[in-house]
């Protein structure tokens, strides 16, 4: 069953910060977020496993609440650059059932 | 660095004829992936590869077949093509056996079907 990502649509100007939320309905084994800018492929940010491991870019933290299967992925002091749709993805267990979210597009304005 | 080509970027096709669509990727990953994107939908899963000869289906298997008899190369097939399998075609490839295991994503290919 494909998350549930927060919100749609997000807008901000340069500096600003903001949060992108993705929950699901599934106990999880791991969440990963993904940056697709138009016209590209998506690309790997962070990938966060149960039990609180985590690895991805070091401008961009992420968190992961394994009781509520929620994720959220922080952007602080953004960039022209940031904009894109973020793209949430759940694996239920290793290597398994892995389904993305329905996106959130994020614009940065000068 | 990881290398995922897919073998068009646009490509037009007829209702009705078989299209096919080629996924290489250069890192001996063990899995790949088909999937498809349209707007406010995100990308939905089509097939699902976790070793050569081996496949699975996704959340959208329907009027689409695979192929892997290479590690390296993941086909995907669509046997009749028809208008409403326009859209974006992903194809992404991971390692297996690894706790952090994200996927690399080739360009895409946008098919239209007339």
């Amino acid at each position: 069953q494909q998350p549930v990502q927060s919100p749609q649509a997000v807008i901000l100007r340069e500096g600003e910060d903001a949060v992108i939320n993705c929950s699901s309905s599934k106990a999880l084994y791991s969440v990963h977020w993904y940056r697709q800018k138009h016209g590209e492929a998506p690309v790997f940010l962070m990938i966060l496993l149960k039990g609180g491991e985590q690895k991805g870019h070091d401008k961009i933290s992420a968190s992961f609440n394994e009781k509520k299967q929620q994720s959220s992925l922080y952007l602080t002091a953004s960039q022209l650059s940031y904009s894109g749709t973020y793209f949430c993805g759940t694996e239920s267990r290793y290597g398994q059932n892995f389904v993305f979210g329905p996106g959130t597009r994020l614009s940065v304005l000068p | 660095d990881v290398k995922v080509t897919q073998s068009s970027r646009y490509l037009v096709k007829r209702t009705g004829e078989k299209v096919f669509l080629e996924c290489v990727q250069d890192m001996d990953h063990e899995n790949m992936f088909w999937y498809r994107q349209d707007p406010g939908l995100g990308l939905r899963l089509i097939y699902f590869s976790y070793d050569v000869k081996m496949k699975e289906k996704g959340d959208i298997p329907e009027g689409y077949s695979v192929s892997r008899e290479k590690k390296e190369r993941f086909s995907l097939i669509l046997e009749s093509a028809s208008t409403n399998q326009t859209s974006m075609y992903l194809c992404a490839s991971r390692t297996s056996g690894r706790r952090y295991n994200e996927q690399f994503f080739g360009p895409g290919t946008r098919l239209t079907v007339l």
